[in-house]
């Protein structure tokens, strides 16, 4: 089975500190996701990764950046917290295929920040 | 752009009533679609899919089939259990590197 593994699974963080969130996949997709999830607006798409070292922004990465230094591992990192980013922080993970398949999600990391 | 439309809910069922989550979609091309699931305090799971217009995708006892001409796919159980209760997102996928587009989540409520 794939296994998406996100580092921690409650943080609870004050405004202005910088936070890292790890994502590790376990089957050697080229794919890799990073979604925020709030109440009454579902999930939204922060950045993407097609491959190492590359990163595309998505829907709202304002106030986030990612790093992907190996195939396995995609960081989500906001560089200074803000209690507005109090959220679920959802890692997936899908390999290259032509026809769209489906995603691979973690168990969610969820943010508090004072 | 994409975008997915599902009612919002909460949706309040008894046990044993049939169910359906309405699902409509917003995109050029032709999508592939997808039902999640997500259990309280767990991530998202995949319950099922349809890649092309007409397929069905069906998984413990859901179905939901791909309708390109009213651009819908719409989830439905004919019997719920209480263990059903949780929020479903219906998502669609271009293609390639790109993600999922989700709708924004129904909180199915089933009661004993």
């Amino acid at each position: 089975d794939v296994k998406v593994t996100q580092s921690s699974r409650y943080l609870v963080k004050r405004t202005g500190e910088k936070v890292f969130l790890e994502c590790v996949q376990d089957m050697d997709h080229e794919n890799m996701f990073w979604y925020r999830q709030d109440p009454g607006l579902g999930l939204r798409l922060i950045y993407f990764s097609y491959d190492v070292k590359m990163k595309e922004k998505g829907d709202i990465p304002e106030g986030y950046s990612v790093s992907r230094e190996k195939k396995e591992r995609f960081s989500l990192i906001l560089e200074s917290a803000s209690t507005n980013q109090t959220s679920m922080y959802l890692c997936a993970s899908s390999p290259p295929v032509l026809t769209a398949g489906e995603l691979f999600f973690g168990e969610g990391s969820r943010l508090t920040v004072l | 752009g994409n975008s997915v439309t599902q009612m919002e809910g909460p949706v309040t069922l008894s046990e044993e009533a049939f169910l359906t989550i309405n699902c409509t979609y917003t995109a050029t091309g032709y999508p592939s679609l997808f039902w999640y699931v997500q259990y309280p305090g767990e991530g998202l799971q995949l319950l099922l899919k349809a890649t092309k217009a007409d397929d069905k995708g069906s998984n413990k006892g859901f179905e939901a089939t791909y309708r390109k001409e009213t651009t819908s796919f719409h989830l439905e159980k004919g019997s719920v259990q209480v263990s059903d209760s949780a929020v479903y997102f219906c998502a669609l996928r271009r293609g390639g590197a790109d993600g999922l587009t989700f709708g924004k989540g129904t909180h199915l409520i089933i009661q004993p």
